[in-house]
């Protein structure tokens, strides 16, 4: 079975400020990993995905991440944020069916 | 962009009672899914509908839960008889390809909040 942790539930940033949004992942299988954003009020948004190839996957408004095999890791980051960018951030995992596997989320505060 | 719909946007019940939520999917899409989450904890996947059939469904879509595509342009999410427990924000979302493809990724609704009292 398929399972994503995300190891903090809140991240309180400063404006402009970098920020990192740890997700780990596990499977038996190979798997398609994506994360996705949800503004207040709003519906889920991709941000970025991996499917295969680079490991370090470029999304919207300037987010990235990195998928490492090794370390089961698909981590979020953004070298520079935006008061824009307050939502919740959902870490997810496809490994096998349709059915897509969800993380906790992490709430992201970002503070003037 | 195109969106998916979903009505309503809140709705309180009565435990017990009957409660369907709509869904209007992005048109040329062919794959359907519900998701839930109860406040607090992590999205939840319930069931994916292919072909007017279900695909796959989680143990939490028990015989309380159902699915329909009742014309070329809704997908419903019906819940005979309503628990406290059921109270979550629950989301549909559409894509062309199954999620497994890869290519082609889910696209969610805003979600409609289900409060049963």
């Amino acid at each position: 079975a398929q399972s994503v942790t995300q190891l903090d539930s809140q991240v309180p940033v400063f404006e402009e400020a970098p920020v990192e949004l740890r997700c780990n992942y596990s499977s038996s299988v190979s798997v398609y990993l994506f994360w996705y954003v949800q503004y207040p009020n709003q519906g889920l948004q991709l941000l970025l995905k991996y499917l295969s190839g680079s490991t370090l996957v470029k999304g919207i408004n300037g987010f990235e991440a990195e998928f490492n095999k090794s370390q089961t890791s698909f981590h979020l980051r953004k070298p520079s944020v935006h008061i824009s960018d307050t939502a919740e951030y959902f870490c997810a995992v496809i490994a096998a069916g349709n059915k897509l596997t969800f993380g906790g989320g992490t709430r992201v505060l970002v503070k003037p | 962009e195109p969106e998916v719909t979903q009505t309503p946007s809140h709705q309180v019940t009565q435990m017990g009672q009957e409660v369907i939520l709509r869904c209007v999917p992005i048109s040329n899409h062919l794959y359907f899914y519900w998701y839930r989450q109860i406040l607090g904890q992590k999205v939840e996947f319930l069931v994916s509908f292919y072909n007017n059939e279900i695909s796959e469904k989680s143990e939490i879509f028990d015989d309380q839960f159902s699915v329909e595509r009742p014309d070329g342009s809704n997908f419903t999410l019906k819940i005979r008889s309503t628990k406290l427990e059921d109270s979550a924000m629950y989301f549909c979302a559409s894509s062309q390809q199954g999620a497994r493809s890869g290519a082609n990724v889910l696209t969610f609704g805003a979600g409609s909040r289900l409060t049963v009292l």
